[in-house]
């Protein structure tokens, strides 16, 4: 899926506070979306694979929102800490088999403490 | 084991050399893949293997080869690079099955290799 649009770009938020950022896809051929924390040197992590329209997935105080139907998906951090500083990567998906992804450019986040 | 491993960290060669990168999962997926990153971008694709056969090749020039040995193995051979390849070379796994959180990607660390 091309056209994978994510904002802010970058964001900085101080501890404690919550955040939301946004991932933007074309609706049709959507299978799922892929949401996955980068933080410097290491490996991205899943965080979340979210394929029903309204589906609501939370991880801790990481939360994320699917509307297929407008396509795009909200993630949502409750009382940021330092150690949610990374770069927060979304892949929509479409097909079942086993195709790669096509990652967003990423939401860069730093909580300042 | 939940772990994807990639040898080696990091890789230097010149234009004239041939190397492999290797990654390794035991988490009996079937499907892994290759992705190159390049310095503030995201990680961008460049080969599938699903239940060992070649299923994608994102247009990669052919000085990159991959090679999938057994389920469990994944190598990428180098030859003739040239310096605008020099990035992270990241490998991947996951099942192939199409059920929603089967379907994560597990990443390996990945080889920073800088090609002079």
């Amino acid at each position: 899926i091309l056209n994978v649009e994510q904002s802010p770009q970058s964001l900085h938020v101080q501890e404690g506070d919550s955040t939301n950022f946004t991932c933007s896809f074309p609706s049709s051929n959507f299978y799922a979306l892929h949401w996955y924390r980068w933080e410097t040197a290491k490996s991205p992590e899943a965080l979340f694979v979210m394929t029903l329209n309204g589906d609501e997935k939370k991880k801790g105080r990481i939360s994320a929102t699917l509307n297929t139907k407008e396509g795009y998906s909200y993630l949502y951090i409750k009382g940021s800490q330092p150690e949610d500083s990374a770069t927060y990567l979304c892949a929509p998906h479409s097909g079942g088999g086993a195709d790669g992804l096509t990652f967003g450019k990423g939401t860069h986040l730093i909580i300042q403490p | 084991d939940t772990e994807v491993t990639q040898t080696p960290k990091h890789l230097v060669m010149g234009m004239t050399n041939k190397k492999s990168l290797k990654c390794e999962q035991h988490m009996g997926h079937r499907a892994m893949y290759w992705y190159k990153q390049k310095a503030k971008k995201p990680p961008e694709l460049m080969f599938v293997y699903s239940y060992e056969k070649l299923s994608i090749n994102e247009s990669v020039p052919s000085r990159f080869s991959p090679e999938c040995p057994n389920s469990s193995l994944l190598n990428l051979h180098l030859h003739a690079l040239q310096p605008e390849d020099s990035a992270l070379y990241l490998c991947a796994s996951s099942h192939n099955q199409a059920s929603g959180r089967m379907r994560e990607q597990f990443f390996g660390p990945g080889t920073r290799l800088t090609v002079l």
